[in-house]
């Protein structure tokens, strides 16, 4: 079965860091982009990052760059968002995704964690 | 950005309806338009891909159309778990994929 299970959420200060991760099994991560998607509460969904397979080049919504690092590891098929700086609007469900890429559709998504940014 | 304009934001049906959500790229995204269906407290559902192209597993009874700037999503026979909200989501300008605000489908 193919899944994607994130985990690390949690309730953090404004400037204190988080790390979230994605653990992925049942398809070939090592062949796969993978991306971060972040819903804030009541809100639409968002794209914060993405990754190429072999951890290369990576991309970032601007108003991430310079706080987030997305990263990967192939050896542990798990996906990785490190949020420095966290501010109060970084507070949502952070979903990892995984497009075909014939399609460019994400066809493959996590359960979500909830990262909540409040003093 | 590509900015995705989803019409209306909200929409109230009742269960054999057919109802159409419209959506609108600020410039032409070709047919790399996706729809998802997301219900409270889970993860988005792929729907239709490249505009009008149905994902495995999902009912024939969602439909997409469009290409440059203009498409929209049909679900004929309305089914109780069809009441969610549904997003728009263009892949031209990958990976600065944008999102539309999203549609509530109610039911009335």
């Amino acid at each position: 079965e193919v899944q994607l299970v994130e985990s690390g959420g949690g309730l953090v200060q404004p400037g204190e860091s988080l790390r979230l991760s994605c653990a992925a099994s049942g398809f070939t991560f090592s062949n796969s982009w993978m991306h971060w998607v972040r819903q804030a509460p009541g809100k639409g969904l968002v794209w914060v990052s993405r990754i190429s397979s072999d951890g290369l080049s990576t991309t970032y919504t601007d108003s991430v760059k310079g706080r987030f690092t997305i990263s990967r590891d192939n050896a542990k098929n798990t996906l990785y968002l490190q949020m420095n700086s966290l501010r109060a609007e970084d507070t949502a469900v952070y979903y990892c995704a995984s497009p075909t890429m014939t399609t460019r559709a994400f066809d493959m998504w996590g359960q979500g964690t909830m990262v909540t940014v409040s003093s | 950005d590509i900015q995705m304009t989803q019409s209306p934001s909200s929409l109230s049906a009742s269960v054999g309806d057919r109802v159409t959500i419209t959506c609108r790229a600020s410039q032409s995204i070709s047919n790399y338009l996706n729809w998802y269906q997301q219900k409270p407290g889970k993860a988005p559902k792929l729907l239709i891909y490249t505009a009008s192209s149905l994902q495995s597993g999902v009912p024939s009874r969602f439909s997409g159309s469009g290409s440059g700037t203009d498409f929209t999503l049909s679900i004929s026979g309305l089914q109780p778990e069809d009441f969610a909200t549904y997003y728009c989501q263009q892949s031209y300008s990958t990976p600065w994929i944008t999102f539309g605000q999203g549609t509530r489908l109610e039911i009335k």
